[in-house]
């Protein structure tokens, strides 16, 4: 079975672009949940996506965004991007909405200029 | 305000001995608690969850102990490995907040001697 799988691994964005982050679910796997992680800190939930729509949302603005597609992977969108948002991002994929069997992703680092 | 705090950013224990790792948290609604390890360069790891009915729960060398009137829990690694050098977070859910949400601590990074 595979594993949770993230692109790209690292990312330079200038402030105010925009990005798009990939992420493949764990086999068997039907929910996807991102997490965003800044230095020296745990990992803040963004928000959650089961078949197809965003199931919950953590205290992020609007200009993070998602999609989940029928296979089930999952693409998380920022714009106008900040040096704020300069962190590692997490994917993390589970079976069936309120699952904690979270399987993560390595993460994507993204580095905003 | 942080509802999950680890206070301790790091530990060093020699290679055979007993680490503990502490965690404590706020909100009195949570009602479930897992650890998570995680390794440079690799996404976190579950290790060991507990239901806020139970006060412990073991696999293995690893134990989690609850304490909820002093909205406390603990990590136990008997007996610590190298390979168990890493950074370990604590996580909480069940706030009434969104499904899936998992609340952090900052982790705390266990470093064991040979």
């Amino acid at each position: 079975e595979t594993g949770v799988t993230q692109s790209p691994t690292h990312l330079i964005k200038t402030r105010g672009q925009q990005v798009t982050l990939r992420c493949s679910s764990q086999s068997g796997h039907n929910t996807v949940s991102w997490y965003q992680q800044a230095l020296g800190q745990g990992p803040q939930f963004i928000f959650q996506y089961y078949r197809e729509e965003e199931n919950g949302r953590g205290n992020f603005p609007p200009r993070f965004s998602g999609l989940q597609f029928p296979n089930y992977s999952s693409e998380l969108n920022v714009n106008a991007l900040e040096l704020d948002d300069s962190a590692l991002y997490l994917c993390a994929s589970s079976f069936g909405q309120g699952s904690y069997g979270y399987t993560f992703g390595s993460g994507t680092r993204l580095t905003v200029v | 305000d942080q509802q999950v705090k680890q206070n301790s950013p790091s530990l060093s224990v020699q290679e055979g001995r007993i680490s503990i790792l502490n965690c404590d948290y706020t909100n009195s609604m949570f009602d479930y608690f897992l650890w998570y390890k995680k390794y440079p360069a690799e996404g976190p790891t579950f290790l060991i969850s507990i239901s806020s009915i139970k006060d412990k729960n073991e696999d293995g060398r690893f134990t989690v102990f609850l304490n909820k009137s002093a909205k406390h829990l603990s990590l136990h690694i008997v007996p610590s490995q190298p390979g168990d050098s890493a950074v370990y977070f604590c996580a909480a859910s069940g706030d009434g907040g969104s499904q899936g949400n998992l609340i952090f601590g900052k982790g705390t990074k266990l470093s064991v001697k040979p």
